[in-house]
């Protein structure tokens, strides 16, 4: 079977930099996707990891280790708009999705 | 693209009541999935087609889930004799497997579907 873990909430001030960490167990792994979702909308995709490795779009960047079953999104220069839950979802040997529960990031000023 | 659809953006039902939902997949996609998701929770894979094939289905899914997708376009979601743990947002979501915009990884999702059972 497949579990993701991550943190169920975290906060930061405006301008701040945040890491959202994500640990999976998987029987077959083909990549660590990320999807940002905004109360009451639907999850919309960030960024893909197949490979080791940081991978940069904008402010937000995403990072894979296989070895040892963890990633991570990187948010920079944070905005109020970032306040959402941010999904980790892992991609089996099927081209399912498995979502983790979602960690809710909450922007101050 | 206009996104994916889905229809009806509420539903609420009583206990018992047959249920359906549509799903307009982004025209190109040939992938179409239906998750469902409750408050706080990240999306529950529930099943998957690849154009008009049906591929994978949850092994939690009930039996009064059934979903079909004519002609490999719109899907539909029915629950059967529903039951006030169905209440949740079901999710419908679609891909490309061919590499538009860098990745064939990147899921559509819907808006979803809101059922409430009383």
């Amino acid at each position: 079977g497949q579990s993701l873990e991550q943190p169920s909430e975290v906060t930061a001030v405006e301008g701040a930099i945040v890491q959202i960490n994500c640990t999976y167990q998987t029987s077959g792994f083909y990549g660590l996707s990320w999807y940002q979702q905004h109360d009451g909308g639907a999850p919309t995709f960030l960024s893909y990891n197949a490979l080791d490795g940081l991978e940069e779009t904008g402010r937000f960047s995403s990072f894979l280790s296989r070895s040892d079953s963890y990633g991570y999104l990187l948010l920079q220069e944070l905005q109020m708009k970032d306040s959402a839950s941010y999904f980790c979802a892992v991609r089996d040997s099927s081209y399912k999705l498995i979502f983790g529960s979602g960690t809710r990031l909450l922007v101050r000023p | 693209d206009t996104g994916v659809s889905q229809d009806p953006r509420h539903k609420i039902t009583k206990r018992g009541q047959n249920v359906t939902f549509r799903c307009d997949p982004i025209s190109e996609h040939n992938r179409l999935y239906w998750y469902r998701q409750t408050l706080g929770q990240g999306p529950e894979f529930l099943t998957y087609f690849q154009n008009e094939a049906q591929l994978e289905k949850s092994r939690l899914l009930s039996d009064r889930f059934s979903a079909e997708r004519p002609k490999g376009s719109f899907s539909t979601l029915e629950i059967q004799r529903t039951e006030q743990g169905d209440s949740a947002m079901y999710l419908c979501a679609s891909s490309s497997d061919q590499r538009v915009g860098g990745t064939t990884e990147k899921l559509f999702f819907g808006s979803g579907t809101q059922l409430s059972v009383l």
